[in-house]
């Protein structure tokens, strides 16, 4: 069974632009949750989706935002890109509902560098 | 809020000699707590989980952790341990909305 695929894998943007990442789940699986990871702040949540609908939202500005597809696979915007949103961007995937005994899934993540 | 603290920064410990990782947490009800090993350049791969039962859970690649609901830790063990356990290890408390709190994380260095 194939893992959680996130493309890209590495990006390069300048401030003011906008980036789309994208996470596929593993098949089957209905819940994507996304985090980001900085040096300086450590992983932290982003927002999670289950069946198309945002069901959990972390301390994040309205720059950052999501949605996910009916085939479960999710994509997460940031708009006008600051130099603090370079990071590591990860998508977990489990199988749905409440917290199904915590098989959270990690993709490897998208590196977002932004000059 | 729940919050994890892992004390350690950095570890440093030969190959073939124990480890232990340290990790506490903070949260008001029955915690679903887990550690996670990330490469690396790599995502995090889930080691051990505890939601109930047993306080001394065994995981993967010989790890295994034990939960101390008086001492609120949740300390990661390993025997013995191998070059290839060179690795950050994050602690994470998960609660009911889905999502997890991980902790500072810990760089375990192996020397040879």
């Amino acid at each position: 069974k194939a893992g959680v695929t996130q493309t890209p894998r590495y990006l390069i943007k300048t401030r003011g632009q906008q980036v789309t990442l994208s996470c596929s789940p593993i098949s089957g699986h209905r819940s994507v949750s996304w985090y980001q990871q900085t040096p300086g702040q450590g992983l932290q949540f982003l927002f999670e989706y289950f069946s198309e609908t945002q069901r959990n939202k972390g301390n994040f500005p309205g720059r950052f935002s999501g949605r996910q597809f009916s085939n479960s696979r999710s994509e997460m915007n940031v708009s006008t890109l600051e130099l603090g949103d370079s990071a590591l961007y990860l998508c977990a995937s489990w199988g749905g509902g409440r917290l199904v005994k915590g098989e959270q899934f990690f993709g490897p993540g998208t590196r977002l560098t932004v000059l | 809020a729940q919050s994890v603290t892992q004390p350690d920064i950095h570890i440093t410990v030969s190959e073939g000699a124990s480890l232990e990782l340290r990790c506490n947490y903070s949260y008001g009800a029955t915690p679903y707590l887990f550690w996670y090993v990330q490469s690396p350049g790599q995502g995090l791969q889930l080691l051990l989980k505890y939601f109930s039962g047993d306080t001394l859970v065994q995981g993967i690649k010989g790890f295994e952790a034990e939960f101390k609901r008086s001492q609120s830790s949740f300390n990661l063990r390993k025997p013995s341990v191998h070059w290839s356990d060179a690795a950050e290890y994050f602690c994470a408390v998960g609660d009911d909305g889905n999502k997890l709190v991980f902790g500072a994380g810990t760089i375990l260095r192996v020397k040879s």
